[in-house]
């Protein structure tokens, strides 16, 4: 597609439930990344792909949060057994890969948890 | 490690006001810096980036010249609009320490508001 495509815009989720977060890069774009975005948090990185191997996991808060991508295209962020403090807005984002290269971001993905 | 320090907002100036946001950062290696922006209920966008010293990036009126004397910056506007309220993030991604992909790392943003 044209950008980085998000799913779903919006989740509200019960405390303790799993959810899964997709991102669709932009097409041809070897890096992904997820970033979370909380009040007072700011904009934090979370985990860094290029192809469907993730060598920079160090942003991940909890081994609640794992995140996959396949056909070095689609990837999925995964938080189990959700905690209040997981709520934010989830960001992936893309590009050719490199540094200096343009980092394309989606609209954030909004998670609640009640 | 890496870090980028941005003015404290909230920013609030009328129309046709200079703006001026400031940007420093720590980095151990080469950064390339950024700045994003973000509309009310919209995605972060580039705005502008420089990817070595005395570089400037401009874009819709808007400047920052990658200062590596004072590990700076700066975003500026000679005349702001309305429609450039919006939240603004500084950035950096560094390619020192064995980093060859673009990890950005943010400051904290600021928001700015521009009123008729």
């Amino acid at each position: 597609g044209a950008g980085v495509s998000q799913s779903p815009s919006n989740k509200v989720t019960e405390k303790g439930k799993d959810v899964e977060l997709r991102c669709d890069p932009i097409s041809g774009h070897t890096a992904l990344y997820w970033y979370r975005q909380s009040l007072g948090q700011g904009l934090e990185f979370l985990i860094y792909f290029q192809g469907n191997s993730a060598p920079d996991k160090s942003g991940l808060p909890s081994d609640r949060f794992s995140a996959e991508r396949t056909g070095g295209s689609v990837s999925t962020l995964t938080i189990q057994r959700t905690q209040q403090e997981d709520s934010a807005v989830y960001l992936c984002a893309s590009s050719r890969g490199g540094s200096g290269n343009t980092i394309y971001f989606g609209e954030g993905s909004w998670l609640t948890v009640v | 490690g890496n870090s980028v320090t941005q003015m404290e907002g909230p920013v609030t100036l009328s129309e046709e006001a200079f703006l001026t946001i400031n940007c420093t950062y720590t980095a151990t290696g080469y950064p390339s810096l950024f700045w994003y922006v973000q509309y009310p209920g919209e995605g972060l966008q580039l705005l502008l980036k420089a990817t070595k010293a005395d570089d400037k990036g401009s874009n819709k009126g808007f400047e920052a010249t990658y200062r590596k004397e004072t590990t700076s910056f700066h975003l500026e506007k000679g005349s702001v609009q309305v429609s450039d309220s919006a939240v603004y993030f500084c950035a950096l991604s560094d390619r020192a320490g064995g980093t060859s992909y673009g990890k950005l790392t943010f400051g904290q943003g600021t928001i700015l508001t521009v009123h008729p």
